[in-house]
Parts: C-alpha cells; sequence; structure tokens
C-alpha cells in the first residue's frame, strides 16, 4: 500500500500563476478530501468527492479554486489565478467510508508558496 | 468563541514523563472525538478513537472525553522522543463523520526532550 501520493512535494509560483495540485488516493477508497493547512487557520476542508462527484465544495474559498476528480485513482486542485494568501501546505486525503472511525488516510501535501 | 480550542504550544518536556494534551469544544453535540498525530513535513494520522464520554487505551496512549465539561484529553504514558510530533484533536457530530461535520484544532507541537 502507497498510501496517499500528492505532486510536487513543494510549489513556489509567482502571484498570478496558474497552480495545479495533484492527488492519487489509496485504491479502493471511495472519499477523497483536499485540505488546507495554516498555522493561523490550522486544516481547513475545501472540497471532497464521494466516488469521483463532488459533494460539498463550501470550503472552497473563491472562485479562483476548482478541484476536480476524472477517475477513481486521481485528483486535481487548481488554482487560477494564485495569491500569496494561497501559500500554504494542501493536503489530500481519502477513506473508504465517511464513518467517524474510519481514517482519514493522508499524503504528505504539497507546501504552496506564492510570492 | 471557536468550535474547537487547542493549546498551540510548544510543550517541552523530558523523556519518560507523562504527557497531558487537551481540546476543549463548544458545540455539545458533537460525539466522535479523535486524536491525529502530525510529524514534521508529513501528514496527519489517526492516532485514537473514542465515541462519546469514557476512556480509551491503546498501549502508552489514553484517550478520555468529559462530555459534561466539552473537555477531551490525550495521555501519553513513558513519553520518547520518537513522540515528538505536532497532535490534533479532531471531533464529529455524525458517525458518518469521516470530513462531513468533522471539527479539526489546530494542534499542539509537542517536544519530547532525550
Amino acid at each position: 500500500d502507497a498510501g496517499v501520493i500528492q505532486s510536487p512535494r513543494h510549489e513556489v509560483t509567482e502571484m498570478g500563476q496558474e497552480v495545479t495540485l495533484r492527488c492519487k488516493p489509496i485504491s479502493g477508497h471511495d472519499y477523497l478530501f483536499w485540505y488546507r493547512q495554516t498555522m493561523m487557520r490550522g486544516l481547513e476542508l475545501l472540497i471532497y468527492f464521494n466516488n469521483n462527484v463532488p459533494i460539498d465544495d463550501s470550503g472552497m474559498p473563491e472562485d479562483r479554486f476548482s478541484a476536480k476528480m476524472p477517475n477513481a485513482s486521481f485528483s486535481t486542485l487548481k488554482i487560477q489565478p494564485s495569491e500569496p494568501r494561497d501559500s500554504a501546505v494542501y493536503f489530500c486525503a481519502s477513506s473508504t467510508s465517511q464513518g467517524a472511525g474510519s481514517p482519514l488516510h493522508f499524503g504528505n501535501g504539497t507546501r504552496l508558496t506564492v510570492t | 468563541q471557536k468550535e474547537v480550542e487547542q493549546d498551540p504550544g510548544p510543550l517541552s518536556v523530558p523523556e519518560g514523563a507523562i504527557v497531558s494534551l487537551n481540546c476543549t469544544y463548544s458545540n455539545s453535540a458533537f460525539q466522535y472525538f479523535m486524536w491525529y498525530r502530525q510529524y514534521s513535513r508529513k501528514g496527519p494520522e489517526l492516532l485514537m478513537y473514542t465515541y462519546s464520554s469514557g476512556n480509551k487505551e491503546d498501549g502508552r496512549f489514553t484517550a478520555q472525553v468529559d462530555k459534561s465539561s466539552k473537555y477531551i484529553s490525550l495521555f501519553i504514558r513513558d513519553s520518547q522522543p520518537s513522540d515528538s510530533a505536532t497532535y490534533l484533536c479532531a471531533m464529529s457530530m455524525y458517525s458518518g463523520g469521516g470530513a462531513d461535520g468533522l471539527t479539526f484544532g489546530k494542534g499542539t507541537h509537542l517536544i519530547i526532550q532525550p
């Protein structure tokens, strides 16, 4: 089991550029979540999918953020245009069910810096 | 008032000490309580999960929930340098919680000094 795989690990970009973060969930997991973590705000849920369908995107901060899950093994989070306040660590997580006792399996994150 | 409050630390203790990590919350509807451990440059991983009030023990770790006080704790006995990490509490109203309704604390940074 390779775990949740995220790429890139680090991304440094200039304000106004498009940023695409990628995630491969654990095989067989039917839920996929995108989180953002900052010192100020902690871990925030941005959006989650069930069976590739977006269920709740109320955490997506602005229209500049979009997420897709074209198949069960791949998801992207896109920011266009990026702004310095988007700098954070972005985590993807997957789960076998939505049960509270079913752990979220997190990737190691993408550290985004927007200058 | 924030829904979940957690002291960010850092909390520094000598090896072998008993560690107490805590969270308070305001939403009395929370029923499911979790502790995640996050090592530096890594994603969080589930450490403990409890339902409603009471204690749960797993090796050197004990999770305690006091719903009347809206207070949860994680105790680590015989702490080791490898326990140095950030510990995030998380709680949910639903058994089908997963991430729907799952609220995280900001985490406490724990340092165990050899």
